[in-house]
């Protein structure tokens, strides 16, 4: 089982759209939880961080962790084209502040 | 507010050579991290640094590679006899040292063997 899995998509959702990416881990003394974005070509940009069981909403992004579940979510409201990209999960596994990235869902926002 | 500097962005080396590569953390961060992302493969820890410290090098290969983060300068990842599976986007992150530890990534060095 990999420490960190998310489903590769590619995810097509329509502009205007809720996009909902998910990802599972597997140790459960994870602490730290972590959404990046990544341009075909470019570095990870940081977008959330969540550490406590619940929702964590930033601008149209929201995080959701549960930790029970071992299930961390990313929606994306109002989609626009500039979405998409792919989006990396990332979870500080043991606080050891060495991330493990699950291999990224691609999304893309049909216009 | 400058964010994490990398250089060079693109590094072409022949077989057998040297490749340096160079990280200058954000203003404030004194913690600095290595990742690899193969050609269609995801991100992987390298190694995470301190000043003049490393605290986990679990990522880095057994052979060739090494890194750095000395007092004065930037952080530098140095792989000697270069194999062309080296080839590779190799990130630096840097982190506060408060709060989680949330990691900004660099522009990455592209890495081209040939």
């Amino acid at each position: 089982q990999k420490e960190v899995e998310q489903n590769s998509g590619p995810l097509s959702v329509p502009e205007g759209a809720i996009a909902s990416l998910n990802c599972t881990y597997s140790d459960r003394g994870s602490q730290s939880f972590f959404w990046y974005r990544q341009y075909s070509g470019k570095s990870p940009e940081l977008i959330m961080f969540i550490y406590s069981n619940g929702d964590k909403e930033d601008g149209r992004f929201t995080a959701q962790l549960n930790k029970a579940s071992q299930y961390v979510s990313l929606l994306i409201r109002d989609s626009q084209p500039s979405d998409s990209a792919t989006y990396l999960c990332a979870v500080d596994i043991q606080g050891a502040q060495k991330l493990v990235f699950g291999q990224g869902t691609r999304l893309t926002i049909n216009p | 507010n400058a964010g994490v500097m990398q250089n060079p962005r693109h590094l072409v080396r022949r077989r057998g050579q040297e490749a340096r590569l160079r990280c200058s953390p954000m203003k404030g961060h004194s913690h600095v991290y290595w990742y690899r992302q193969l050609p269609e493969e995801g991100l992987k820890f390298m190694v995470y640094l301190q000043k003049e410290n490393i605290i986990d090098e679990s990522g880095m290969p057994k052979e060739r590679f090494s890194a750095e983060f000395p007092k004065e300068g930037p952080s530098i990842l140095r792989i000697q006899q270069v194999v062309r599976g080296d080839s590779a986007a190799y990130f630096c992150a840097s982190s506060p040292q408060r709060g989680v530890w949330e990691q900004y990534f660099g522009p990455g060095t592209r890495l081209t063997v040939t």
